[in-house]
Formats: structure tokens, sequence, C-alpha cells
């Protein structure tokens, strides 16, 4: 079974500071999506990363793709209190639809 | 209009009661996914269908059923309920194939059972 991991699971910054989610998986995929997970909510998409190299940004965050290292980061700058949510990476395997979904890391952004 | 909706949105039950969760999309997707996210937030994928036909079938006890009548609805039927189903069910959607395929979720159904 493909296993993907998110580090660190939980997070807690003060308001204004960079840090970056790592999420690995175990199998080859070129295709690595983000969600957003507020609490006691539904998942939202964030991101969908396709290629090697892939660079998204959106705001204050932005993620990318290294299908050699089979490794995906969130970067978080200038953090902000809005930010505070769960974020997970998901995996999709190359024959399609099934997602595997990483451990998910608790973000905490401290005013 | 709600993309993808579940009914209920709270289930409360006792051990060994049999309750089931209703999910319809209106999104035109043709992919259909029941995930299970536990207390610790863990995703797990349980089922998936795509256009009414089981193609993901991961380590599940055989007393959850999923059940897809078109490809607009999948319905989840669990029986002999027990303290470790207690979650939060997610269903969720997309398109089928190779290529960027975003999961749509709907809002989840948590479960609790006593």
């Amino acid at each position: 079974e493909l296993k993907v991991e998110q580090n660190p699971l939980f997070l807690s910054m003060q308001e204004g500071k960079n840090y970056t989610i790592y999420c690995n998986y175990s199998t080859t995929s070129d295709r690595l999506y983000w969600y957003r997970q507020d609490p006691g909510k539904s998942l939202e998409s964030l991101f969908v990363l396709l290629s090697n190299g892939a660079v998204k940004q959106e705001g204050r965050l932005m993620a990318s793709l290294d299908t050699k290292a089979r490794l995906s980061t969130l970067h978080i700058t200038a953090a902000v209190h809005d930010l505070s949510a769960t974020y997970f990476c998901a995996v999709d395997t190359n024959t399609g639809n099934q997602f595997y979904f990483g451990t998910g890391t608790s973000l905490t952004v401290i005013p | 209009d709600t993309a993808v909706s579940q009914t209920p949105k709270y289930l409360v039950t006792q051990m060994g009661n049999d309750k089931s969760i209703k999910c319809e999309q209106n999104l035109g997707h043709d992919t259909m996914y029941w995930y299970k996210q536990d207390s610790k937030k863990f995703l797990k994928i349980m089922f998936s269908y795509n256009n009414k036909e089981l193609i993901i079938n991961e380590t599940v006890p055989n007393r959850f059923s999923p059940k897809s009548p078109d490809k607009a609805h999948l319905n989840l039927h669990i029986n002999s309920l027990e303290l470790g189903d207690s979650a939060v069910y997610f269903c969720a959607s997309s398109l089928y194939g190779v290529g960027a395929n975003v999961l749509t979720f709907g809002a989840g159904s948590r479960l609790t059972v006593l």
C-alpha cells in the first residue's frame, strides 16, 4: 500500500514567520494534491501538482513537487491567523483515481 | 447549490444498530468515494465507484456496504455498528482518468456509536 507521510504533524507558529510542511510518499506518482481542512469542516482543494518541478502559489502558500525525491513541500510565507487549519497532501497513483492522503499537519498561527 | 451533499450530518446511535448515510453530487462527476476520518484526523479511503461500478474496496469490514444506484449517488450502509465505527465519514467525487482529478468533498457525516 502506498504510504504518504507528512511532517510535522503539529505546527504552532507566530504570525509573520515562514515555515515548510513536508510530504513524502512511497511509490511512483506525478500527481500530488494539497487540501485544507478547517476545524469541523470539509476539505477544500488548494493545489494540484502534475509534474516534476511543478510549483504553484496562492497568496502566502506555495507548493512544489519533486517526483524523483517523492517529496512535495508546502511553504508558508509570513503566516497570518487565517491560515490556521489542517493541511493534507494526497497522492494519486499513476493508475488513476486511487487517492492516498497524508497524515495531515495541524497548523496554528499565533497572533 | 451544494455540489456534494451528504445526509445526515450527525448520527448518534447505539452499538448493534444499522444506519445509512446518503450522498449525492450534481457536478457531473463519474466517480464517487467514501472516506473515513478518525479522531486523529487520518483520512482513509473505503470505497470508490466509477459509473456505478466498484473500483476500489479497501480493507473494510463487510458490515459496510456501499450502494450506487446511479453515478450521481453513493450511499453507505453500516450493519451492527461498533464503537470503533465512530468517525466522520466523507463522501467525495471526481472525474475518472489520468490527469488532474481533484476531489470535491461533502460536508461530512459525524457518526457517534454509544
